[in-house]
């Protein structure tokens, strides 16, 4: 129940489309969701993320679309760049007193192509 | 504003012996959190400090241990190294009680055990 399921574990993408991550989750008491991007060699860094009162939620090219009740929840690209080729996960939380402890997906490569 | 820094970056070690890695949050920050990251898979939570305490810890054994120091830097303290300890360790800092429950992450150290 604590688990967060990504796919796909690697992404393909010509410059200039969309590249689209997706999440699943069980445990509804989750209510952070963000998105990190990592470079090897480096730490995740935070992308952007969510919570569960919105269903999206834009930065730039950056965009979550969130749905409650399939509990699933996806990361889209627009206008991928070859420097956004990394390694995306996924990540749930649970706030309050107790919170902070981040759940990871599995990662998804994502190599885009000029 | 410096983010958060780890030391060291690499290291090796041999089965059986002990290691310390070192953790200084991101200005501002009160808690740091732990987690190991294996090849090709995403970060598993360690356990997190706060106040000098450790307030959340995730399926690690005993061997894994902690401590924050009062100007909020901390360490991670492994015993009886394994050859499955072999990660990329980060530490992530945040605010408590901050309402996003954000973390940053420093760029990891990379233990290898031979």
């Amino acid at each position: 129940q604590q688990q967060v399921k990504q796919s796909p574990q690697s992404l393909i993408v010509q410059k200039g489309g969309i590249s689209i991550i997706n999440c699943a989750y069980e445990n509804t008491a989750f209510d952070y969701f963000p998105w990190y991007q990592q470079f090897p060699g480096k730490g995740p860094a935070l992308l952007i993320a969510i919570r569960p009162d919105v269903s999206e939620k834009k930065e730039g090219r950056f965009t979550i679309s969130f749905n409650k009740s399939a509990k699933q929840f996806s990361l889209h690209i627009m206008d991928s760049q070859p420097g956004d080729s990394a390694t995306y996960f996924c990540a749930a939380s649970i706030g309050g007193n107790q919170g902070g402890k981040l759940i990871f997906g599995q990662g998804t490569e994502l190599s885009v192509k000029p | 504003d410096a983010g958060v820094t780890q030391s060291p970056t690499h290291l090796i070690k041999t089965r059986g012996q002990q290691v310390t890695l070192r953790c200084s949050p991101k200005s501002g920050h009160d808690t740091v959190s732990w987690y190991q990251q294996a090849l090709g898979q995403g970060p598993q939570f360690i356990f997190q400090y706060y106040e000098e305490e450790e307030r959340q810890r995730g399926n690690f054994p005993d061997r894994f241990s902690g401590h924050q120091f009062p100007n909020y830097s901390s360490e991670l303290n492994v015993n009886a190294l394994l050859l499955g300890d072999s990660a990329l360790y980060l530490c992530a800092s945040s605010t408590a009680g901050h309402s996003t429950d954000t973390q940053y992450f420093g760029p990891g150290t990379r233990l290898t055990v031979l």
